[in-house]
């Protein structure tokens, strides 16, 4: 079993839809979460970190649950340019330190006109 | 502007060649990073440092090598080429552990 998992999609929205991706981790240690964003043959870059309480930078919005090892992404109002593969990242305990990151495999997102 | 650079973008091999992917930064980090992606699938650790002189395996095991003998520089060497070796091979430095990451633009290799 993968210690990240994520459906890979594709997930094929319009414009100005709301999508939701999920993440599902399976060390109950894990320390610290991330979203990155990868765009096609590039390399990954952070969107924004994820806090228990949930969090929100612009039209996303992050979500954690430890008790079902859970996180999530919402993006509202999809533009054309959030088309991208979303990759779910924790670290495992004592690790946000060492900074190992573990990557999931990846939610591709295309959002059409 | 990148302040972490990799180079070359792409290499294509022959195998048996020795070769080396360059990582250098201008940010003074500290920790450094090695990744390989194959397509579609996700990254894994296989080389990390915390300092000058400090180089550690990460979890997916790798034939390659590192070494880090100035702070700006973690070059990454494979003494044989494989076509196995195939895949994206990204380099990061973080200022802060987890947080903090910054990734280089990676090196596509190919081995034929």
């Amino acid at each position: 079993r993968k210690e990240v998992e994520q459906d890979p999609g594709p997930f094929n929205v319009p414009e100005g839809a709301t999508v939701a991706f999920n993440c599902t981790y399976s060390n109950s240690a894990s320390q610290s979460f991330f979203w990155y964003r990868q765009d096609c043959r590039k390399e990954p870059k952070l969107l924004m970190s994820v806090y228990s309480s949930g969090n929100e930078d612009g039209r996303f919005t992050a979500q954690l649950n430890r008790a079902s090892q859970y996180i999530s992404l919402l993006i509202r109002d999809s533009k054309l340019s959030d088309s991208a593969t979303y990759l779910c990242v924790v670290t495992e305990y004592g690790s946000s330190n060492t900074g190992k990151l573990i990557f999931g495999q990846g939610t591709t997102l295309q959002v059409k006109p | 502007e990148a302040d972490i650079y990799q180079t070359p973008r792409y290499l294509v091999i022959g195998t048996g060649k020795k070769i080396t992917l360059e990582c250098s930064q201008t940010m003074g980090h500290d920790k450094m990073y090695w990744y390989q992606q194959d397509p579609g699938m996700e990254l894994h650790l296989i080389h990390y440092s915390y300092g000058v002189n400090s180089t550690e395996k990460g979890d997916l095991s790798s034939e390659s090598t590192v070494s880090r003998i100035r702070t700006e520089h973690f070059p990454l060497t494979l003494e044989s080429a494989r076509p196995s070796h195939t895949s994206q091979y990204l380099c990061a430095s973080s200022e802060a552990g987890a947080y903090g990451y910054t990734f280089g633009s990676g090196t596509r290799l190919t081995v034929v």
